[in-house]
C-alpha cells in the first residue's frame, strides 16, 4: 500500500530564518506531488507541483521554492521566513499521468513564524 | 478567475438532524467536482468525484450532488463522528490542479 510521510510535524521558527520541508512517498512510482498551503481563515492555497524529477511548477509568487531531488521525494524550501509563511503545510501526491483529481495528503506540517 | 465558494462556514447539528452543505463555483468547463474531509490537524481525505449535472454519489450518511453551479453534500442523520471540515475542490482552467473552496465545519453532538 501507498503511503506518504512528512516532517518536521510542528515547527517554529524566527522570522529570517531558512525553512525545509521535506515529503516522501513509498509503495508507487512516479507519482505527482504537491506542495499546499492552509492558513488561518482561508482555504488550501496550491504552492508548487511536480510531474517528475527535477519538474516543479510554481502556482504562486513567493519566496517559497520546492524541489524534487529523487522521485517520491519532495521539498519545500525558504532561505529567509516571513510572518505570512505561517501556516499549515501539506504534501500530497496522486497517481502519475493525467491529475484525476485524487490526491492522497499527508499529515501536514504546522509552521509558526515569529 | 476560478471560485469555489462554500457555505455555511460553520454548521451545528443534533445527532440525527440531517442538513446539507453548499458547494457553489465558477468555472468554464468542469472537469469535476471533488468532496473530501479533513479531522483537525490532519490532511484531507479523498470522498467523491462528481463529473456531471444530475450525477450523485452516496458513501454511508453522505450523499454529494451536482448541478450545473453548484454541488449540495447531503448528511442524513448525521453521528458525532462525521464531525469535520468538509472541502470541496474544482480543477483549474489549465486543468493541472484542484482549486479548494475554505470548507464547512461541520460539529455534530450527542
Amino acid at each position: 500500500s501507498q503511503t506518504i510521510h512528512q516532517w518536521p510535524a510542528t515547527l517554529v521558527q524566527p522570522v529570517g530564518s531558512p525553512l525545509s520541508l521535506e515529503c516522501t512517498v513509498e509503495g508507487t512510482s512516479n507519482p505527482n506531488l504537491y506542495w499546499y498551503r492552509q492558513a488561518a481563515g482561508r482555504g488550501l492555497q496550491l504552492l508548487f507541483y511536480s510531474v517528475g524529477i527535477g519538474q516543479i511548477s510554481s502556482e504562486v509568487p513567493q519566496n517559497l521554492s520546492a524541489s524534487r531531488p529523487q522521485d517520491r521525494q519532495f521539498i519545500l524550501s525558504s532561505k529567509k521566513l516571513l510572518l505570512s509563511d505561517s501556516g499549515f503545510y501539506l504534501c500530497a501526491w496522486s497517481y502519475g499521468g493525467a491529475n484525476t483529481g485524487e490526491l492522497f495528503f499527508g499529515e501536514g506540517s504546522r509552521l509558526t513564524v515569529l | 478567475e476560478d471560485q469555489v465558494t462554500q457555505s455555511p462556514e460553520a454548521l451545528r447539528l443534533q445527532e440525527g438532524e440531517s442538513s446539507s452543505l453548499n458547494c457553489s463555483y465558477t468555472v468554464s468547463g468542469l472537469r469535476g467536482l471533488f468532496w473530501y474531509r479533513q479531522d483537525p490537524g490532519k490532511g484531507p481525505e479523498f470522498l467523491f468525484t462528481l463529473y456531471s449535472a444530475g450525477e450523485e454519489k452516496e458513501k454511508e450518511r453522505l450523499k454529494a450532488t451536482l448541478t450545473k453551479k453548484e454541488s449540495f453534500l447531503h448528511i442524513t442523520a448525521p453521528k458525532p463522528e462525521d464531525s469535520a471540515t468538509y472541502l470541496c475542490a474544482v480543477f483549474n482552467q489549465a486543468g493541472t490542479a484542484l482549486i479548494f473552496g475554505k470548507g464547512t465545519t461541520l460539529s455534530v453532538s450527542s
